[in-house]
């Protein structure tokens, strides 16, 4: 089965802006792409949701390029309490329209 | 935060023995979903119910169960446990299935198979 990919392990620093790709070349077509955040000992929290474009909240931003087959995670100006994982999911029409979570990037933010 | 509460929070068993893992939710919502998460493989689904009594298998569904008799509870059932199946599981809930409804999670159960 393909796989949604993401990058393992990402460093910043305080104050920058940081970018998480994920690959999803399976992509369900009616479907949306979502991203949590993960603490440790906690469950995933929603941070992001999108299906094409371009997505704006309050803590962050989601691009989506036309073919649909990855996605960007944007985080402005990361604080030391943006030290989390943080994952892609979505539909994998390879895997019969299951939901498919990406492994996880690992982001370490520095002082 | 979604009321949703898992139980036990840890648990040691041995291998071999009958395991249940419950996954409680306030919020009436048609979907629930178990999950487990393990290094270097994120999360992947075992189980999920559309409604009561109405279940369905995940990517990893082998050697686990599921039940649902109230739309509150969803039961994992381990019937014996192996220690593969050592692991972090995690209840999810959503109002339908994807099409924009984002899932909300529990904080786990820690489950450690010797």
């Amino acid at each position: 089965l393909a796989k949604t990919t993401q990058p393992i392990s990402m460093d910043s620093y305080e104050g920058q802006e940081v970018n998480i790709t994920c690959s999803h070349n399976n992509i369900a077509t009616n479907d949306y792409i979502t991203w949590y955040q993960q603490f440790p000992s906690q469950g995933p929290r929603f941070i992001i949701q999108g299906y094409k474009t371009k997505v704006t909240n309050e803590v962050a931003s989601l691009f989506i390029p036309a073919d649909r087959k990855s996605s960007t995670l944007s985080l402005p100006r990361v604080s030391l309490s943006d030290t989390a994982v943080y994952y892609c999911l979505v539909k994998d029409y390879n895997a019969g329209n299951m939901l498919t979570f990406g492994g996880g990037t690992r982001l370490m933010v520095k002082p | 935060d979604a009321g949703i509460t898992q139980s036990p929070r840890h648990k040691v068993t041995e291998t071999g023995t009958p395991v249940t893992l419950r996954c409680h939710q306030t919020e009436n919502h048609r979907y629930m979903y178990w999950y487990r998460q393990d290094p270097g493989h994120g999360l992947r689904l075992i189980h999920y119910s559309y409604g009561v009594k109405d279940t369905d298998k995940g990517e990893v569904s082998d050697g686990y169960s599921v039940s649902r008799s109230k739309t509150e509870d969803f039961l994992l059932t381990l019937e014996s446990a192996t220690s593969s199946q050592t692991s972090v599981y995690f209840c999810a809930i959503s109002e339908i299935q994807g099409l924009g409804q984002p899932q909300h999670f529990g904080d786990g159960t820690r489950l450690s198979i010797l």
